[in-house]
């Protein structure tokens, strides 16, 4: 079974752009969450989704926006990059009707704004 | 922001000891918590999980022990192998508390360093 797949892996932008990242499920998992993991605040919450539906969201500014699409694939979007932005962001899939905290996680993409 | 506490600490053992690794949380509105191991260049991989209804559990070679008292969980790893070396996380899942989300609150991590 597949596991999370996450794309692109690596990536530069510079200040000022936007990016799209790519997030497959496991398949059959109905609820995507994304994370950003930085040195200095560990992993932090961005979004969750849930059959096309956000269902919950973390303390990030409106720059950051996802969405989740029928075949529960997600993308999230971070729009006129900061320096601060630069992290790994992290996709996480679960069966997702009820919590179990279970998640799997992909490897990531490492974002780096110049 | 929301956290689940600990700085980075690192933690040296050698191969075969046990190994105990420690974290704080704030929320006494907790309801459930989750260690995850993540190695280098991967993303984090669940180890196991707790209610707060329990104060133990254990599965294969790991033991997590809540105390709700002091708001305090723990990871036990029996035989620590090198394989073991990792960062582990603590984690509580956010609010809704007693809604459905799958919002975790991570600690900031324990290096695991198992010496041969």
């Amino acid at each position: 079974k597949a596991g999370v797949t996450q794309t692109p892996r690596y990536l530069i932008k510079t200040r000022g752009q936007q990016v799209t990242l790519s997030c497959s499920p496991i398949s059959g998992h109905r609820s995507v969450s994304w994370y950003q993991q930085t040195p200095g605040q560990g992993l932090q919450f961005l979004f969750e989704y849930f059959s096309e539906t956000q269902r919950n969201k973390g303390n990030f500014p409106g720059r950051f926006s996802g969405r989740q699409f029928s075949n529960s694939r997600s993308e999230m979007n971070v729009s006129t990059l900061e320096l601060g932005d630069s992290a790994l962001y992290l996709c996480a899939s679960s069966w997702g009707q009820t919590n179990t905290g279970e998640l799997f996680f992909g490897e990531g993409s490492r974002l780096t704004v110049l | 922001g929301e956290s689940v506490g600990l700085h980075l600490p690192t933690l040296s053992v050698q191969e075969g000891d046990n190994s105990i690794i420690n974290c704080a949380y704030s929320n006494s509105a907790s309801d459930y918590f989750i260690w995850y191991k993540q190695e280098s260049g991967k993303g984090p991989q669940f180890i196991i999980d707790i209610r707060s209804n329990m104060d133990k559990r254990q599965g294969q070679r790991v033991t997590v022990l809540l105390n709700k008292t002091v708001k305090h969980l723990s990871l036990q790893i029996a035989a620590t192998q090198p394989g073991d070396s990792a960062v582990y996380f603590c984690a509580e899942r956010g609010p809704p508390y007693g809604g459905a989300t799958n919002k975790l609150i991570f600690g900031t991590g324990t290096l695991l360093a198992v010496q041969p």
